[in-house]
């Protein structure tokens, strides 16, 4: 069945350089695209970022210039690097596959808390 | 970038039926897609292009709309119903959700 799960540290410092991992398991990331998706504590969800199957890869605007989204197919995950972190990213991580038809989301990690603090 | 509003909650009683809406501030044609999100776990995807059930989504929950105004229905409302209820629409680049509905049994 078709599984993702995301992991990373827990706490990051200011300033530093966020890098998690969405390891995917029941399908191939040659056939399907991988997004990231952020949930600040009690609050919404914000798309990060978008990895297609064939590689190529969409930002969101608000972040494009500290985000990067690559992937191994060979070890069929999809890693996340932000730089420059600060409070206001502490967030729930979540990675999700975009289904099949549209850009929606039909399958979605348990997510990994990350926290921004010195 | 699309904004979508929904409203901020609803408290319905068990066996009732409910209607969760989404407004876009611009067209999104169909492409409008529902989750549910219980506490402390991940999204869970209901609905897609606006009115296509998902695979092992009870048929008690329904999507209607076009362009600017969306609807999530459950009838009848089980107490397993309570959740937070996001719209998502992937017309307009970015991809956006909504505030979400956080629905309430009474």
């Amino acid at each position: 069945q078709v599984q993702l799960k995301e992991s990373g540290p827990g706490l990051v410092q200011p300033s530093e350089t966020l890098s998690l991992t969405c390891t995917v398991s029941g399908f191939s990331l040659t056939s399907y695209g991988v997004n990231w998706v952020r949930q600040p504590p009690g609050k919404g969800l914000e798309w990060m970022g978008t990895i297609w199957n064939d590689g190529s890869t969409d930002y969101n605007s608000a972040l494009k210039s500290r985000l990067s989204i690559s992937r191994d197919t060979s070890k069929s995950q999809v890693f996340l690097k932000m730089n420059s972190l600060q409070t206001e990213d502490t967030a729930i991580y979540l990675c999700a596959r975009v289904g099949e038809s549209t850009w929606y989301f039909d399958f979605w990690g348990p997510g990994t808390m990350v926290t921004v603090s010195s | 970038d699309t904004v979508l509003t929904q409203s901020p909650a609803l408290a319905v009683s068990p066996g009732e039926r409910v209607t969760i809406s989404c407004r876009a501030s611009e067209s999104v044609s169909t492409l409008m897609h529902w989750y549910q999100q219980k506490p402390g776990q991940q999204p869970k995807l209901l609905i897609y292009l606006a009115s296509h059930l998902e695979s092992g989504v009870p048929a008690r929950f329904s999507g209607s709309g076009s362009g600017t105004d969306f609807t999530l229905t459950i009838d009848p409302v089980e107490a397993d119903d309570t959740a937070t209820y996001y719209c998502q629409q992937s017309w307009n680049d970015p991809p956006t959700f909504g505030g979400g509905t956080k629905l309430e049994l009474k």
